[in-house]
Parts: structure tokens; C-alpha cells; sequence
């Protein structure tokens, strides 16, 4: 159980095209969801957190109009970079919150964004 | 700020080995403090811990958790090869959001 799906696993797009990437719990219902961004050999950086049928709370230094969030179900988030740049590049990976749960987070595979 | 620190940075070990993971934080309002395992993609949890004292074991992986000096640690016993992994620490406060450490990363050599 506990199952977080996230696709695509990876993505290469052109400089100025948006890309947007799935979270969806698949066997539980999520009233949170989180997105974190990855750089190579850095830790997991929280970028915003989702909440269902509400608008997502964006980190200090992240751009919500180039990130935009929807949580329009209670398993599933999306997360879109919107005019996409090489500075983009990075792994994002979503977690969700199992309703009632003790609080763990269980994390999708992650997505691989390459920017050209 | 909160904050979360966890040493080393990376360690080599051969297989066999007992190694201590260390995590340290500096957070308001401490709600749990949870540790991952992630190899290739998406950390896979590991333990949550709440209360000082009591330790989570997992076969050859143990936590515990110490709120009094505000630090956790993660044994693993007989290292194999497979534990190699990037370890990472978390805090949860009252915001709910997971705050992550640096991470360590394990290398175990055959």
C-alpha cells in the first residue's frame, strides 16, 4: 500500500516550452502533497506544498507563476514548469500524506527534467 | 531557522561493517524526525521517531531518537553492499512539512 506514481520519470524539452509532471497516489487519498526539486548531490529542496481543492504554499524563493501547482483530486497533483529554461534542469519528486496516517511521506519515483 | 545537520557527509566502509549515521536539529515546535534510504530515485522511508529513548529497529537498521540534545542516529549492522545509499534525515514541525538534512552518502565496498 502507500503506492506514490509520478510520471513522467524523465522529460527533455526546448528553453521556453512547458512541461508538466503527475503525482498521483494509487491506492490512498492524499489531502497533501508536496513537490521537492533535487539537484545532483544535494539534498531534497521543499518547493510547495498542495492541498486539495485549495491553492498550493509556495517555499520562500520559489516562483509561483513558473510553477504551477494543482491539486484538483485527492490523488493527484500536478506540478508545471512553465516556460521551461536550462536552470530548470533538476529531478522533482512529489510526496504525498496518507490521510490519518501517522505522517510519513511516501515519494513518487521522481521526474528527470533536461532543459535544452 | 530550522535547521538540519547530518555528518558525515560520506563514508566508506567495507561490507561487514558497523556504521552510525549521525542527525542533528535545531527546529521549533518538533513534531517527529523521520530517515530515508535513496539509491537511484525516490527516497524510500526508513523510520519515524517521536519519543526520546525508544529505539526503532528494522533487521540490520536501528534508530533512536534523543529530544533532549536534539539528535538521532542510524545504525547499520553487517553491512552489505546493497546499503549503499545516500541516508537522509527529516524533521516534521507544526507546519507538516518534511524538512530534509544534507544526507550521507554510504558507500560499501565488498
Amino acid at each position: 500500500g502507500a503506492v506514490v506514481s509520478q510520471h513522467p520519470s524523465w522529460v527533455i524539452c526546448k528553453s521556453g516550452t512547458s512541461v508538466k509532471i503527475e503525482c498521483r497516489s494509487l491506492d490512498f487519498q492524499a489531502t497533501t502533497m508536496f513537490w521537492y526539486r533535487q539537484f545532483p548531490k544535494q539534498s531534497l529542496m521543499l518547493m510547495a506544498t498542495s492541498n486539495e481543492g485549495s491553492k498550493a504554499t509556495y517555499e520562500q524563493g520559489v516562483e509561483k507563476d513558473k510553477f504551477l501547482i494543482n491539486h484538483a483530486s485527492l490523488t493527484l497533483s500536478t506540478l508545471t514548469v512553465t516556460s521551461a529554461h536550462p536552470e530548470d534542469s533538476s529531478f522533482y519528486i512529489c510526496s504525498a500524506r496518507l490521510a490519518g496516517g501517522a505522517g510519513e511521506l511516501f515519494f513518487g519515483e521522481g521526474s528527470r527534467l533536461t532543459v535544452l | 531557522e530550522d535547521k538540519v545537520v547530518q555528518s558525515p557527509l560520506s563514508l566508506v566502509v567495507h561490507e561487514g561493517d558497523t556504521v552510525t549515521l549521525n542527525c542533528s536539529y535545531e527546529v521549533t515546535n518538533f513534531r517527529s524526525l523521520l530517515w530515508y534510504k535513496q539509491e537511484k530515485k525516490a527516497p524510500t522511508f526508513l523510520f519515524m521517531l517521536t519519543s526520546s529513548g525508544i529505539e526503532k529497529k528494522s533487521g540490520r537498521l536501528s534508530s533512536i531518537l534523543d529530544k533532549k540534545e536534539l539528535f538521532s542516529i542510524l545504525n547499520i549492522t553487517a553491512t552489505q553492499t546493497g546499503d549503499s545509499a545516500v541516508y537522509l534525515c527529516a524533521f516534521r514541525g507544526a507546519t507538516n512539512k518534511l524538512i530534509f538534512g544534507t544526507g550521507t552518502l554510504l558507500a560499501v565496498q565488498p
